[in-house]
């Protein structure tokens, strides 16, 4: 069965240094989204990405992080200064369509800034 | 912004038992989807529902739509420890891209 993949499965990085959290969504998904999960709070949309653009995006999503699909499979998702609070699981999906379909989710990264 | 409110919040129940997870939405619901998440990993897809009244059924686990009441049950029929988990309820935001998710019931299977 398709899978989405991500890597690293935990990553452990100081306040203040970049992170880049990489995911292969299914080879023939058009739509592509990450999403974070604090510890012991709901699943938290953040982005959707499709054509090579952001299609919407929470008000998480601040400008401290980007996405980006450098070469047609990887998909990835870039913080630039990390903070106490960005420390949560991140788990990538992606679907074929919209509305009305099923999406995929990876296992996430479990990322913990100290 | 749309808030899909599950309960209960946990549920611990004896094996072989039955029981119903409720998400209901503070706005129209245009499709509602289960998850199932075992801690700390990914989310499976469990069930989609569209229409109202519709009703879909995968092995133990029957999932109903009500459109008026804004409302989907989740119900498992003499559950066992495989069940045990947090179980998500999502919907389509507005934009149709993405999902946002209830807060997740989370459910223990005891022998």
């Amino acid at each position: 069965e398709p899978e989405v993949t991500q890597t690293p499965s935990h990553q452990v990085t100081q306040m203040g240094q970049e992170v880049i959290l990489r995911c292969v969504p299914i080879s023939n998904h058009l739509y592509f989204y990450w999403y974070r999960q604090i510890l012991g709070q709901k699943v938290e949309f953040l982005v959707s990405f499709y054509n090579n653009e952001i299609s919407e995006k929470s008000e998480i999503f601040d400008d401290q992080f980007s996405v980006e699909r450098p070469d047609g499979s990887n998909f990835t998702l870039k913080i630039r200064s990390t903070k106490l609070e960005d420390s949560a699981m991140y788990f990538c999906a992606s679907t074929a369509g919209l509305r009305n379909t099923e999406a995929f989710f990876g296992q996430g990264t479990r990322l913990t800034v100290v | 912004s749309q808030e899909l409110e599950q309960s209960p919040q946990s549920l611990i129940v004896q094996e072989g038992k039955n029981l119903t997870i409720n998400c209901t939405s503070s706005k129209t619901l245009y499709g509602l989807y289960w998850y199932k998440q075992k801690y700390g990993e990914g989310l499976i897809f469990l069930m989609m529902l569209q229409k109202g009244g519709e009703e879909k059924s995968h092995e133990k686990i029957t999932a109903k739509l009500d459109e008026k009441k804004q409302q989907s049950s989740l119900h498992i029929t003499a559950s066992q420890p495989s069940h045990a988990g947090i179980y998500l309820c999502g919907a389509d935001r507005n934009s149709g891209y993405a999902l946002n998710f209830g807060k997740g019931t989370s459910l223990l299977v005891t022998p």
